[in-house]
């Protein structure tokens, strides 16, 4: 029972390089966020997606970017790394709207990304 | 815009005591969700206890309840008989219908043997 699954664990960027962060979900989840938490703090939505085909912002959206071509999978792509983006990720999703529902968000393990 | 207010930073609790671990919102939607969740050091994201905006009685989950005060707009987490392993960081969340979430800054809480 995989529940979600990101990738990688850890990685070091330098400044200006890109990537994508990995999430895939095997629960048939129509809904999927991303989320960064900074040391000490709690997690800020980034992005959030309501199904395939559909995305959108959270509230710290700027230098990142999202897809959700399928419903089991929701990258998170990070164009021009900056050391304001070292953080941990945090991949999520729920079966529903969670608003007014019992549709938990069930969570990876996290991806703690570092910018040098 | 949907905010959450978690006031402690920190709490202490005596091993077998209750504490009560503040979270106070903000929204003018009326149909919302309200979540506990539960991080150990080890990291990982723990689910605890829900509560919707219309529902009538407060929420219970084992040794979790929800003290859930919708004219002030607070939902409470009352954690009974503390234990050692309750020691973690605790965030108050908020989930919108469309799925918008809003999470709390946290409060960590270190149970005393």
């Amino acid at each position: 029972n995989a529940g979600v699954t990101q990738t990688p664990k850890f990685r070091i960027l330098k400044i200006g390089q890109s990537m994508t962060l990995q999430c895939t979900q095997d629960m048939n989840h129509n809904y999927m966020y991303w989320y960064r938490q900074d040391p000490g703090m709690g997690l800020k939505l980034i992005y959030y997606s309501v199904g395939a085909g559909i995305t959108d912002k959270g509230e710290v959206p700027n230098g990142y970017n999202v897809s959700r071509s399928t419903t089991e999978d929701f990258p998170l792509r990070l164009e021009l790394a900056a050391p304001s983006q070292t953080s941990v990720y945090f991949c999520a999703s729920s079966y529903g709207p969670t608003g007014n529902s019992n549709q938990p968000q069930h969570f990876g393990d996290g991806t703690r990304l570092s910018i040098l | 815009a949907q905010k959450i207010t978690q006031t402690q930073p920190g709490m202490f609790v005596q091993e077998k005591e209750a504490v009560t671990l503040d979270c106070t919102y903000d929204t003018s939607d009326p149909s919302y969700g309200l979540f506990w969740y539960k991080q150990p050091s080890s990291g990982e994201m723990i689910f605890l206890i829900y509560q919707g905006s219309y529902d009538q009685q407060n929420a219970t989950e084992g040794r979790y309840s929800l003290n859930f005060q919708k004219a002030r707009k607070s939902a409470n987490l009352v954690i009974s008989a503390s234990q050692l392993g309750d020691s973690a960081m605790y965030f108050c969340a908020m989930t919108l219908y469309a799925g918008k979430s809003t999470f709390g800054d946290g409060t960590t809480l270190t149970v005393k043997p």
